[in-house]
């Protein structure tokens, strides 16, 4: 089976703008995980979409958004960007919900 | 919520040595505690997991013991080698199917295997 994927794979975006970023996961699975990972606080929990709901949220501001779709595919969205918001964000898909996790390669968000 | 804490933050072993990294975790509800290497500028590997209802699991050289009465885990690799050289994250979850708060992670480990 393909892994799990996401796009893209880099970003560069200036402060205030905002960013969609799209996650693919492992065929079959309906789970599927946000964490940001940033040198100082680690991996750390956003949110997680099964059947197209959010179904738990971790301790971040509502800029932070996401969504799912019927084919299991899900988006993030982070608006009015901030230059905190800079760090690797990565997505886990597993089978049900809060699963085995397996991850994508993430994508390296910068602000500038 | 759930707090993980991971010891050491860095770890150098000689080639054919054995390796552990421990965790402690806070919330009594945890029963899913998996294990990820994480190599430079890679994703997260799921490497090996167990629950609560389980003592000690063992893949090959990776080993992870739980204690649940204490609250902590541990992950042992034997017969090091080179390519074992990585972050190692420990991560904690209720798990519960409806209410869990995704997975928590403890700080990282960066396990280094000196030739």
């Amino acid at each position: 089976k393909a892994g799990v994927t996401q796009t893209p794979r880099y970003l560069i975006k200036t402060r205030g703008q905002q960013v969609t970023l799209s996650c693919s996961p492992i065929s079959g699975h309906r789970s599927v995980s946000w964490y940001q990972q940033t040198p100082g606080q680690g991996l750390q929990f956003l949110f997680e979409y099964f059947s197209e709901t959010q179904r738990n949220k971790g301790n971040f501001p509502g800029r932070f958004s996401g969504r799912q779709f019927s084919n299991s595919r899900s988006e993030m969205n982070v608006s009015t960007l901030e230059l905190g918001d800079s760090a690797l964000y990565l997505c886990a898909s597993s089978l049900v919900l809060s699963g085995e996790q397996y991850f994508g390669p993430g994508t390296r968000l910068t602000v500038t | 919520g759930e707090n993980v804490e991971q010891h050491p933050s860095t770890l150098s072993v000689q080639e054919g040595d054995s390796a552990v990294i421990k965790c402690t975790y806070s919330d009594s509800a945890s029963n899913y505690f998996p294990w990820y290497k994480q190599e430079l500028g890679k994703r997260p590997q799921l490497i090996i997991d167990i629950r609560s209802n389980v003592g000690e699991k063992k893949d090959q050289r990776i080993a992870v013991t739980l204690n649940k009465t204490a609250k902590h885990f541990s992950l042992h690799i034997t017969e090091t080698q080179p390519e074992d050289s990585a972050v190692y994250f420990c991560a904690a979850t209720p798990n519960s199917g409806g209410g869990a708060d995704g997975l928590t992670f403890g700080k990282g480990t960066h396990l280094i295997i000196q030739p």
